[in-house]
C-alpha cells in the first residue's frame, strides 16, 4: 500500500486561474480531508469528505470546492485563484468509525504556487 | 474558539539534552491532543495521542487540564529527532476528524 497520494507534487498558476488537485486514500479508508499549509504555519482544515459528501467544512470561502467519488479519492477545486493560496495543499485520510478520532493518514502534499 | 498555541518557533538543543516542546490549548470541553511530526523529506505523521498515555521514540506528553498544555518532553534529545513538531487538537465542538494544528516547533538536535 503505497499509503495516501496525491498529483501533482507542484503546481504554478495565475491569479484567477482554476486548479484542481488530486487524491487517493489509503486502502480501506473511507474519509478524505484537505488542508492548506501556508509558509511558516500549520495545517489548516478546509474541508473533509465522506459517503461522497462534505461532512465538514472549515472557514475557507466558496472558492474551495471538493468532490469525492465512488472509489473514494478525491478532488480539491479552487477558483478565481489569488496570491494568498499559494501554500502546500495536504491531503488525508481515514477510516470513519463512530463518534471518536480516527488516525488520519496525510499524504505528501502538493505546492501550488500563485503568481 | 478552538486554538492550539505553540509559542516556540525553533528548539535548539545538543544531543543528550532534555527536550520540552510546549503546546498551550483552548478548548470547551473535553479535547483529544495530538502530537505529530514531520522528519525531512518525510510527510506528517501522527507521533503520540494523550489518550493511549504511551511512549513513542522515548517520547511523552501529559494532558495537563488545569493549565491547558499538552507539552512534549524527551529526556535524552537524539540527532534524529531533529524535524518540525506539530500539536494538534480535535473533539466535539471541532468535529472529532478536523485537527487544529499549532504553528509548529522545529527541533533541532546538534552533535
Amino acid at each position: 500500500d503505497a499509503g495516501v497520494t496525491q498529483s501533482p507534487t507542484h503546481l504554478i498558476k495565475t491569479r484567477g486561474q482554476q486548479v484542481t488537485l488530486r487524491c487517493s486514500p489509503k486502502s480501506g479508508h473511507d474519509t478524505v480531508s484537505w488542508y492548506q499549509q501556508a509558509l511558516g504555519q500549520g495545517p489548516q482544515f478546509i474541508f473533509q469528505y465522506y459517503e461522497e459528501e462534505e461532512r465538514q467544512r472549515g472557514n475557507f470561502p466558496d472558492r474551495f470546492s471538493g468532490h469525492q467519488f465512488p472509489n473514494y479519492s478525491s478532488e480539491l477545486n479552487v477558483n478565481a485563484l489569488l496570491l494568498g493560496d499559494s501554500a502546500l495543499y495536504l491531503c488525508a485520510s481515514s477510516k470513519t468509525s463512530g463518534r471518536s478520532y480516527n488516525e488520519q493518514f496525510f499524504g505528501p502534499g502538493t505546492r501550488l504556487t500563485v503568481l | 474558539a478552538q486554538r492550539v498555541t505553540q509559542p516556540e518557533k525553533l528548539l535548539s538543543v545538543f544531543k543528550g539534552a532534555p527536550v520540552e516542546l510546549k503546546c498551550n490549548y483552548s478548548y470547551s470541553g473535553s479535547p483529544e491532543l495530538f502530537w505529530y511530526v514531520q522528519y525531512s523529506r518525510q510527510r506528517l505523521q501522527l507521533l503520540l495521542r494523550h489518550i493511549s498515555r504511551e511512549s513513542i521514540k522515548g517520547f511523552t506528553a501529559d494532558l495537563n487540564k488545569g493549565e491547558t498544555s499538552f507539552h512534549l518532553k524527551k529526556p535524552f534529545a537524539q540527532e534524529e529527532d531533529s524535524a518540525m513538531y506539530y500539536c494538534a487538537l480535535s473533539g466535539r465542538n471541532t468535529g472529532f476528524q478536523k485537527l487544529v494544528f499549532g504553528t509548529g516547533t522545529r527541533l533541532l538536535v546538534s552533535p
